[in-house]
């Protein structure tokens, strides 16, 4: 039969306008969370985690929100850029292995 | 640039054929690790590798086989392979095995096609 791929979701924002990336794990004993970028021909690289003992983090143009109640993560990006344009993955440690999201497609109009 | 380095980028292979996949991490860690990253399911851990020995083997089949002589090299040989077996396949490396706080660098990925 005709093979059926990942739909990832997508989100379109203008250069300049903030994102937010959403994002639902599985496992309410999970207890940290990493977000990942990945662009067209490389590998995931790390861009923020978070424990389960906090519910909010900022970096550098990046605040990951935790709310634990709904298991629900997000990634906001401020004032997108775009070298932004990527998919976004979303991970949580489950015993001793990251378990991945199916991510989700970014697009940055100039 | 993330320090670890794969190859080939690109391979296509038979479903007869035997080929083996290298991973080289210039990041002086001690645990790698093999990922499978397909159209059709998120990024899939297959191996973990923790000062060159096996701590994690996630159901994966025996014509995937993995090796790894060093802390610094990671290979995945392959035999036997299916066409559903086309996907991009990712090394990854970090400091020690425990994942809680440990970050996982990866390399590019080797794009595989089974025909």
């Amino acid at each position: 039969g005709e093979s059926v791929g990942l739909h990832l979701p997508t989100l379109s924002v203008q250069e300049g306008d903030n994102s937010i990336i959403n994002c639902a794990y599985s496992n309410s004993a999970s207890d940290y969370f990493i977000w990942y970028k990945q662009e067209s021909g490389k590998g995931p690289q790390f861009i923020i985690d978070i424990r389960s003992n906090m519910d909010k983090r900022q970096g550098q143009r990046v605040t990951v929100l935790l709310n634990k109640t709904v298991k629900h993560l997000s990634l906001q990006i401020a004032a997108t850029q775009p070298g932004d344009s990527a998919v976004y993955f979303c991970a949580e440690i489950d015993g001793n292995k990251l378990v991945f999201g199916a991510g989700t497609i970014l697009r940055v109009k100039s | 640039e993330t320090g670890v380095t794969q190859t080939p980028r690109h391979l296509v292979m038979g479903m007869t054929n035997k080929k083996s996949l290298k991973c080289e991490q210039h990041l002086g860690h001690n645990a790698m690790y093999w990922y499978k990253q397909s159209a059709k399911k998120p990024l899939e851990l297959m191996f973990v590798y923790n000062f060159k020995e096996q701590t994690e083997n996630n159901s994966v089949p025996s014509r995937f086989s993995p090796e790894c002589p060093n802390s610094s090299h990671l290979f995945l040989h392959l035999h036997t392979l299916q066409p559903e077996d086309s996907a991009l396949y990712l090394c990854a490396s970090s400091q020690g095995e425990s994942l809680s706080y440990n970050e996982q660098f990866f390399g590019p990925g080797t794009r595989l096609t089974v025909l």
